[in-house]
């Protein structure tokens, strides 16, 4: 079946500016994760849906950043004023999320170039 | 709060030869500790994780980790690497509690496999 997709899947944008990120997790899976990853470091984590509600948005790292998931599908990550620093790829996962330790499928990500 | 280590940023072996990379963590609860690999342009995939139970545990493509406890270590091995081995790896681990969707993420470790 079908994985998590992303798109864009590359985003170049200037400082200042507003963009979106889209992702569609699994059919069926209730849980979806976005992550950051910068270059050279692992993905770090940014928020958690269950559902339509963030359950844990802990990770977004200042208020320029903002995600929904209006229908418990898709999801959107929103960037607002972009900064240099926000320069990465940004990763979505979803799970079906049915026991503790279920797996977390990983989309290809979007880059993000902010210049 | 947990943490992981990835000893070595890039390990380079020759086709056939033993594949080991390492990971070690830290964690104030017992740990969910997972291997991830990443090829280029591709998403995150699952290569085997640990949570309860065997500290022996078995993944796809012929990778296996040992869970020590006591070396606080979940190195990945392969007896015979394949061309196709060569990525990125990453080892992530989340707590055995409440927040166990979070992974956290090492660094990553590119390995290369020579002819």
């Amino acid at each position: 079946g079908a994985g998590v997709s992303q798109t864009p899947s590359n985003k170049v944008t200037e400082k200042g500016k507003y963009v979106e990120l889209r992702c569609d997790p699994i059919s069926g899976h209730t849980a979806l994760y976005w992550y950051r990853q910068s270059l050279g470091q692992g993905p770090e984590f940014l928020i958690y849906f269950q559902g339509t509600g963030a359950a844990d948005d802990s990770g977004l790292p200042n208020d320029r950043f903002f995600a929904v998931r209006p229908e418990g599908s898709v999801s959107t990550l929103k960037i607002q004023r972009t900064e240099r620093g926000d320069s990465a790829v940004y990763l979505c996962a979803s799970s079906l999320r049915r026991e503790n330790t279920d797996t977390q499928y990983f989309g290809p990500g979007t880059r993000l170039t902010v210049l | 709060a947990q943490s992981v280590t990835q000893l070595g940023s890039h390990v380079s072996v020759s086709e056939g030869a033993l594949v080991l990379l390492r990971c070690n963590y830290s964690s104030s609860v017992p740990p969910y500790l997972f291997w991830y690999v990443q090829y280029p342009n591709q998403g995150l995939q699952l290569l085997l994780k640990y949570t309860t139970g065997a500290t022996l545990v078995k993944g796809i493509n012929g990778f296996e980790a040992e869970f020590k406890k006591s070396e606080t270590s979940f190195h990945l091995t392969k007896p015979s690497a394949h061309m196709s081995d060569a990525a990125e790896y990453f080892c992530a681990v989340t707590l055995s509690g409440g927040s166990n969707y979070k992974l956290t993420f090492g660094k990553g470790t590119l390995l290369t496999v020579n002819p």
